[in-house]
């Protein structure tokens, strides 16, 4: 199965700063068959981007995202107090579909 | 709008069978793709399984061997079934509508709001 590594842990920044998150695959990614996802406590997992760079409906354009092969990314350009959340990459480009540990996104 | 609402015990003893349904409002279960996540403290987000009434079941084959998943169309939810139990399965369990590209499996949009499930005796 394809293993998905998110880096940081935890990253600690201020609001208007820029976060960018990264999400590495142990095996390329076919097609860039990832998304991303923010979970805030006690909520369930929101879309955010599909096809690595394609954003879910609603989603701000201050998020984006970028990467094919094994190297992805999530940029947040500028940071609001409701971004401050864990986000979870996942492929669904071969089977079984699998989802990184996650990045926590704390106010610094 | 697609809503999903996941309900069942919250409780269920080792060895037995964990029984949870999802109910869809906003949109039928007899067109695309619906699958079953869990989250554990200890394993993070695992996909567990998905559905299409009309095309295929895919499962994760760690748990191939223990899960069913069905489909009630008269009452448009669908249902999972985890047999034989043990404190791993603990976790929040999700249910969501899939969506896929040309040729992929499945990314999830959008949730339910989960539903925590506890193994003990």
């Amino acid at each position: 199965e394809i293993v998905l590594t998110q880096s940081p842990g935890t990253l600690s920044l201020s609001p208007g700063e820029r976060a960018t998150l990264s999400c590495r695959a142990s095996q390329s990614v076919s097609s860039s068959y990832l998304a991303w996802y923010q979970q805030k406590p006690g909520q369930a997992p929101r879309l955010l981007i599909y096809g690595a760079s394609s954003r879910a409906t609603g989603i701000p354009d201050r998020f984006s995202g970028s990467g094919s092969g094994t190297d992805f990314t999530l940029n947040i350009s500028r940071l609001e107090p409701e971004d401050f959340a864990v986000y979870y990459c996942q492929q669904y480009g071969k089977s079984p579909i699998t989802f990184g540990q996650g990045t926590r996104l704390e106010i610094k | 709008q697609v809503l999903l609402q996941e309900s069942g015990p919250g409780l269920v003893k080792p060895s037995e069978t964990l029984s949870l349904t999802c109910a869809v409002s906003g949109g039928s279960i007899t067109s695309g793709y619906w699958g079953w996540i869990r989250q554990s403290p200890g394993k993070g987000l695992e996909w567990i399984g998905y559905f299409s009434y009309t095309a295929t079941t895919n499962y994760n084959p760690s748990l191939k061997s223990r899960v069913v998943i069905s489909v009630d169309t008269s009452n448009n939810h669908f249902s999972l079934k985890l047999s034989s139990v043990t404190a791993a399965d603990t976790a929040v369990y999700y249910c969501a509508r899939g969506l896929y590209g040309s040729g992929s499996y499945l990314y999830f949009d959008p949730w339910g709001q989960g539903t925590l499930v506890t193994v003990s005796s």
